[in-house]
């Protein structure tokens, strides 16, 4: 089941393009969180949002942007894309009511850019 | 500054047992997480610890020493699907409880 999703799941793009990525979750959680994975380097936060009105940066979020447009929507947006950000992103999801430690990952998006 | 430290990789053979280490240094802590994460694939949850202690869950299991700065993951009965990524996060900092901050990763390679 597709509890976390995320489009587009591969993109390729040019330097200085605008780029958005999206992620959607049916857990009905308030948590979202939009990670970069390089190799060797882990998972750093972007940014991540506790609720609808609460977006708070992460630490990298120099040349990114986010929106929470609802509780079970949360976007991730490159205003001018560079190739180091070349990297696999992760959207994920916790409940603050209910085990607020597990974080939920969505498959991930692998972008590319040019 | 923030920081998780776990070796880079560490191999094994099928029905051995493996120790991940993860020491830790960071701003706030509310416990030590662990998550799969094979290749291609996305991070999955594994272990929680807030307390000090031993954590079972079947054949995985996960301990913290809250005085020493330290956890470490225990894989039992190594499986050839054991092979992945297994990467420690910090839960909280000073300011927001649910915010994680991940080690890099140590891979885990067993072989048959």
């Amino acid at each position: 089941d597709a509890d976390v999703t995320q489009t587009p799941r591969n993109r390729i793009t040019k330097t200085g393009k605008r780029i958005m990525l999206e992620c959607s979750q049916t857990k009905g959680h308030d948590r979202m969180y939009w990670y970069r994975q390089d190799p060797g380097l882990g998972l750093q936060l972007i940014y991540y949002s506790f609720d609808v009105k609460d977006i708070n940066k992460g630490e990298i979020s120099d040349g990114y942007s986010v929106s929470r447009q609802a509780q079970a929507k949360f976007s991730l947006s490159l205003e001018s894309a560079i190739p180091n950000q070349t990297a696999l992103y992760f959207c994920a999801t916790s409940d603050s009511r209910d085990r607020g430690y597990e974080q939920f990952f969505g498959p991930g998006t692998r972008l590319t850019v040019l | 500054g923030q920081s998780l430290e776990q070796p880079s990789e560490v191999t094994a053979v099928e029905g051995a047992i493996v120790q991940i280490n993860c020491t830790y240094q960071t701003s706030g802590f509310y416990g030590l997480s662990w998550y799969q994460q094979h290749d291609g694939g996305a991070p999955t949850f594994l272990s929680y610890n807030a307390l000090d202690g031993l954590e079972e869950t079947g054949r995985f299991s996960s301990f913290l020493s809250r005085s020493d700065s330290y956890g470490y993951l225990l894989l039992q009965e190594l499986q050839m699907k054991d092979s992945a990524s297994y990467f420690c996060a910090v839960r909280g900092d000073a300011y927001n409880t649910d915010k994680l901050i991940f080690g890099t990763g140590t891979r885990l390679q067993v072989f048959p």
